[in-house]
């Protein structure tokens, strides 16, 4: 059971260029989520999903778009990526009804 | 809306010895969800313990408990005979019961265990 993994672990990005991170759970999660860490602080969230077709902004969700094709896969996009989203992104996932949250790794994302 | 607050930034504790970590939070729902989380300093994030409003019992996870007092609003995380390796990032979290359990995270605090 590989649980919730995250592509790619770390990148570089310049000020512009787009990108997409991965996330795929095995787990057949209903709920999905993308997170983001600023350094010394705590999460907020970006986008999430509660199902395939359905998705909803979070907190801080300026500068990204997300899809949800697939109950597995929850893609999250950067366009025209600028320096002030440097910072770890967590993808999530959670079982309907359920109360505990599976991460992935985190991206470490570099943009500049 | 939701929010929660840790004041202490960071904490030093000698091995063996117990130790509390503040949380307190801010919400207009009934029903929600009080989560802990840890962050060694390899970056993941590893569930601790769950706490629901309406649970009578404090939450306990091995040498993890929650002391949840309602009338205060507050959380706190007891790791009882600290070890070297609960030095790491401590992050208290919330949700609402119903619904997508969207959380939200407070600004952490830095647990150090000295040997």
């Amino acid at each position: 059971n590989a649980g919730v993994t995250q592509t790619p672990k770390f990148r570089i990005l310049k000020i512009g260029q787009s990108m997409t991170l991965q996330c795929t759970q095995d787990m057949n999660h209903n709920y999905m989520y993308w997170y983001r860490q600023d350094p010394g602080m705590g999460l907020k969230l970006i986008y999430y999903s509660v199902g395939a077709g359905i998705t909803d902004k979070g907190e801080v969700p300026n500068g990204y778009n997300v899809s949800r094709s697939t109950t597995e896969d929850f893609p999250l996009r950067l366009e025209l990526a600028a320096p002030s989203q440097t910072s770890v992104y967590f993808c999530a996932s959670v079982a309907q009804g359920d109360t505990e949250a599976f991460f992935g790794q985190g991206t470490r994302l570099t943009v500049v | 809306a939701q929010k929660i607050t840790q004041t202490q930034p960071g904490m030093f504790v000698q091995e063996k010895e117990a130790v509390t970590l503040d949380c307190t939070y801010d919400t207009s729902d009934q029903s929600y969800g009080l989560f802990w989380y840890k962050q060694p300093s390899s970056g993941e994030m590893i569930f601790l313990i769950y706490q629901g409003s309406y649970d009578e019992q404090n939450a306990t996870e091995g040498r993890y408990s929650l002391n949840f007092q309602k009338a205060r609003k507050s959380a706190n995380l007891v790791i009882s005979a600290s070890q070297l390796g609960d030095s790491a990032m401590y992050f208290c979290a919330m949700s609402a019961v119903q619904g997508a359990q969207k959380l939200v995270f407070g600004q952490g605090t830095r647990l150090t265990i000295n040997p």
